[in-house]
């Protein structure tokens, strides 16, 4: 019940295309849906994040969508660029339990 | 740069040893988050210390342990390591032990056992 299944795995995108991961949840508890960036050779960075009060949250060419009755969320990056190759994981949080991270999917972009 | 360190880099050791993994939190930061990262199974939460206490415990196995000291450093301590131990160990800060908090990591160790 605490599980973040995340997909697709891997994904490689044209340049300029929209890159979209998506990330599903049971645990209706869940408040805070955070993603991270991850660069070959570097730790998770924060990217962007979004609380369930809200459908989509947009910083720059990247937006959150999400849908608290199917319970899932996803990330869309627009205009996909080559320096946006890289891992991304999905987390799900609530104030009583630690953070729970999805598998993560590889993002390739194409120049 | 988050601001949060971790020695060694690199570590390369043998089946049946026990290893010290090292983590410095950002300045001000209370809580140190140890996750594992292996290729196939992303980021696997392992424990959690806020001010020197532990908060939350996860996959973390028996042969495993940490702890935080009075100056917020923390230490990942692994034994009897076991050729599937290799993995990114990476470490994670942040101001409080909230899951609402952002978490800043570290560069990571990884640990390759032979």
């Amino acid at each position: 019940q605490q599980q973040v299944k995340q997909s697709p795995q891997s994904l490689i995108v044209q340049k300029g295309g929209i890159s979209i991961i998506n990330c599903a949840y049971e645990n209706t508890a869940f408040d805070y849906f955070p993603w991270y960036q991850q660069f070959p050779g570097k730790g998770p960075a924060l990217l962007i994040a979004i609380r369930p009060d809200v459908s989509e949250k947009k910083e720059g060419r990247f937006t959150i969508s999400f849908n608290k009755s199917a319970k899932q969320f996803s990330l869309h990056i627009m205009d996909s660029q080559p320096g946006d190759s890289a891992t991304y994981f999905c987390a799900a949080a609530t104030g009583g339990f630690k953070t729970i991270f999805g598998a993560g999917t590889r993002l390739f972009v194409k120049a | 740069d988050s601001g949060v360190t971790q020695t060694p880099k690199h570590l390369i050791t043998a089946t049946g040893q026990r290893v010290t993994l090292r983590c410095s939190p950002r300045s001000g930061d209370l809580s140190v988050y140890w996750y594992q990262q292996s290729l196939d199974q992303g980021l696997q939460f392992l424990i959690q210390y806020y001010n020197g206490e532990e908060r939350a415990k996860g996959n973390i196995l028996e042969r495993f342990s940490a702890q935080q000291f009075p100056d917020l450093h923390s230490e990942l301590n692994l034994s009897s390591l076991e050729l599937g131990d290799s993995a990114l160990y990476f470490c994670a800060s942040s101001v409080e032990g909230s899951p609402y908090n952002e978490q800043f990591f570290g560069p990571g160790t990884r640990l390759t056992v032979l």
